[in-house]
């Protein structure tokens, strides 16, 4: 079975610092898609970054870049010069092609002024 | 704003109403989706239409009924719920089923009394 592990359920960091969110999942399948979405109080989610698991090269947007770990399955988040808006609950996502997609429990960051 | 509207923002009910709660879409997607996230779980996804056609339901029970009336609404109809259906409900959509990113409402905060 497909799963999508977030180990942080709650994460801190001083504005302007850097933060890592942890992923890990579980699949068999060598083609899929990883996601980052992120969910400010407002309640609606948005995507933050995604990655493709045939490239090697780890995706970035602005602030936010991942550490894609394939071999380890792992799908980490870091978020650079942290801003008082990045406050909110991220969630890592995988989607197997054409499949559902399957969402972690959610890592809650708090950034401190 | 994400182009995709959900309405009511909250919803309180009895166990024995009937409620229907309404999302909208004018993004041109053909695949909508519900999704119910409770606390500390991760985001479960329940139904997904594609063109007015419903192609998952994830094992839901039958006090939640969806209705696709045409690609830019989606409805989800709920009657003699239970305390634990009490979540936040998402609506997303997409341009194709299972493609991202997935363009979320802002969902609607089920209390069931």
């Amino acid at each position: 079975a497909q799963t999508v592990t977030q180990s942080q359920p709650e994460m801190s960091v001083q504005e302007a610092e850097t933060v890592t969110l942890s992923c890990t999942y579980d699949t068999s399948e060598s083609d899929y898609y990883l996601f980052w979405y992120k969910q400010p109080p407002s309640r609606q989610m948005i995507l933050v970054i995604r990655q493709e698991a045939y490239k090697q090269q780890n995706a970035t947007e602005n602030r936010f870049s991942v550490n894609f770990q394939k071999a380890a399955k792992s799908f980490s988040l870091k978020i650079s010069d942290s801003q008082l808006g990045d406050a909110a609950m991220y969630f890592c996502a995988y989607r197997a092609s054409y499949d559902k997609v399957i969402f972690g429990p959610g890592t809650s960051l708090s950034v401190i002024p | 704003e994400t182009g995709v509207t959900q309405t009511p923002r909250h919803l309180v009910m009895g166990m024995t109403n009937k409620k229907s709660l309404k999302c909208e879409q004018h993004l041109g997607h053909n695949a909508m989706y519900w999704y119910k996230q409770s606390a500390k779980k991760p985001l479960e996804l329940m139904f997904v239409y594609s063109l007015e056609e419903r192609v998952e339901n994830n094992s839901v029970p039958s006090r939640f009924s969806p209705e696709c009336p045409n690609s830019s609404h989606l409805f989800l109809h709920l009657h003699t719920l239970q305390p634990e259906d009490s979540a936040l409900y998402l609506c997303a959509s997409s341009h194709r089923t299972g493609d991202q990113p997935q363009h979320f409402g802002d969902g609607t905060r089920l209390s069931i009394l």
